[in-house]
């Protein structure tokens, strides 16, 4: 287990449908994160959380909104999706001391969406 | 523009030898760290390194750091097929929460 649960691990879903993926991390962080990983390009960092409150949004489309209830989980909703959406959803989190410095970060295995 | 790239993209080698990844990076950074991804699995970290440090060991591996050119490397010695995997590096912009990552070196160790 890496300490950071991610679910589901596969997600097949319309383009008019509504799902949530949802992460659970067990480690105590402060900072939750989302990254989209598709394929032969750079991990695309969404959202970050930092004692739940988002304190990036890096122009994500509004199709994709993020709700962190609490700092051990973060949420994804997915609304309205067209087929590029299609990735790999990587959660993460890490420790925030300071501004300037945090903690390396720790992934869950993600989860696959293909979006039809 | 992304801060972080990888070089190769691609690396085979036999079990046993050693393999280098390089990473460039744009801006000024705080720490640069180095991550291995399995396939269909997330990231797992391995190594970071303090912009005021050179080099720095973990095991079979070895960073080094060069915040003049704005490069890395990690070296993996005397490698296994159970290295074969994705490596990216992962730089901070100061002042952010951002991790910047590239596109990674995919390495295939054959046994």
């Amino acid at each position: 287990e890496t300490g950071v649960t991610q679910t589901p691990r596969h997600l097949v879903m319309g383009m008019t449908n509504k799902k949530s993926l949802k992460c659970e991390q067990h480690l105590g962080h402060n900072a939750m994160y989302w990254y989209k990983q598709s394929a032969k390009k750079p991990l695309e960092l969404m959202f970050v959380y930092s004692l739940e409150e988002r304190v990036e949004n890096n122009s994500v489309p509004s199709r994709f909104s993020p709700e962190c209830p609490n700092s051990s989980h973060l949420f994804l909703h997915l609304h309205t999706l067209q087929p590029e959406d299609s990735a790999l959803y990587l959660c993460a989190s890490s420790q925030a001391f300071a501004r300037d410095y945090n903690s390396p970060l720790h992934f869950g295995n993600g989860t696959r969406l293909t979006v039809t | 523009s992304q801060q972080g790239e990888e070089d190769p993209q691609a690396l085979s080698i036999q079990e046993g030898e050693n393999a280098t990844m390089n990473c460039s990076y744009k801006t000024s950074i705080n720490n640069l760290q180095w991550y291995r991804q399995n396939s269909g699995r997330g990231l797992v970290h391995l190594i970071l390194i303090r912009s005021n440090e050179r080099e720095k060991h973990s095991g079979r591996l070895r960073v080094t750091l060069d915040t003049s050119k704005k490069s890395s490397s990690l070296l993996i010695t005397a490698s296994r097929a159970a290295d074969t995997a994705s490596y990216f590096c992962a730089t901070d912009s100061s002042g952010t929460y951002k991790y910047i990552f590239g596109t990674g070196t995919r390495l295939k160790v054959l046994a």
